[in-house]
């Protein structure tokens, strides 16, 4: 357990439907990062966060995504009006800088089918 | 600009064989390099990582990658395969630089027959 949670584990939706995913890092990690894994593939960066404030974001993030960091704790990753192709597992994932060093510890993900 | 390719998607070895999981890098920077797995329905799990110190990392359940400069590349074994290691493995790159952003491969199978 390396104490990243993202909730829901599973969902699944109609196309057009919105969706919100959790995630939960640990505890006083200042860093958190959204990634997207389709089947086959590696995880595809998305955006990070440091503390609050959304620092970089991929160009795989449309404009039907957001995400939020409000207190700089927990996050969310919104998707509007999901399509098809937005099914994958969404990965979080937190860490801290330490001595120039950085190593990120990932949740369990969350599956999102879009019917 | 950062890259990272592994050669293989499919490894399939015999329990008690070794095991080699070949990754090559690119990196414009003096990279950190990880290792993950990922078992089915799980979540990435790191296994070892380099940063700068010894090329040979050693990391958990008897994995262990040497960081070769000179060949770009950072390949997974271990000496003796065991059933439970079967699962999806990943090489990441992280730039120097100021860069934040790790790319990942495309992953290996790792199979284990009895």
């Amino acid at each position: 357990d390396t104490g990243v949670s993202q909730d829901p584990r599973h969902k699944i939706t109609k196309r057009g439907q919105n969706v919100t995913f959790r995630c939960d890092p640990i505890s006083e990690h200042n860093r958190l990062y959204w990634y997207r894994q389709t089947l086959g593939q590696g995880p595809e960066f998305l955006t990070y966060f440091q503390n609050e404030a959304q620092l970089e974001k991929s160009r795989l993030l449309s404009d039907r995504f957001s995400a939020e960091r409000p207190k700089g704790s927990f996050s969310t990753l919104e998707i509007q009006r999901t399509e098809q192709g937005d099914s994958a597992m969404y990965l979080c994932a937190s860490s801290v800088e330490t001595s120039g060093e950085e190593t990120q510890y990932f949740g369990p993900g969350t599956r999102l089918l879009v019917l | 600009a950062q890259s990272v390719t592994q050669l293989d998607s499919h490894v399939s070895v015999s329990e008690g064989t070794p095991v080699l999981l070949r990754c090559n890098y690119s990196s414009s920077y003096s990279p950190s390099l990880f290792w993950y797995v990922q078992h089915p329905n799980k979540g990435l799990q790191l296994l070892l990582k380099y940063t700068s110190a010894a090329t040979l990392v050693k990391g958990i359940n008897g994995f262990e990658a040497e960081f070769k400069k000179s060949e770009t590349s950072f390949h997974l074994t271990k000496p003796s395969a065991h059933m439970s290691d079967a699962a999806e493995y990943f090489c990441v790159v992280m730039g120097g630089g100021g860069s934040y952003i790790p790319t990942f491969g495309r992953g290996t199978s790792l199979i284990v027959h009895p």
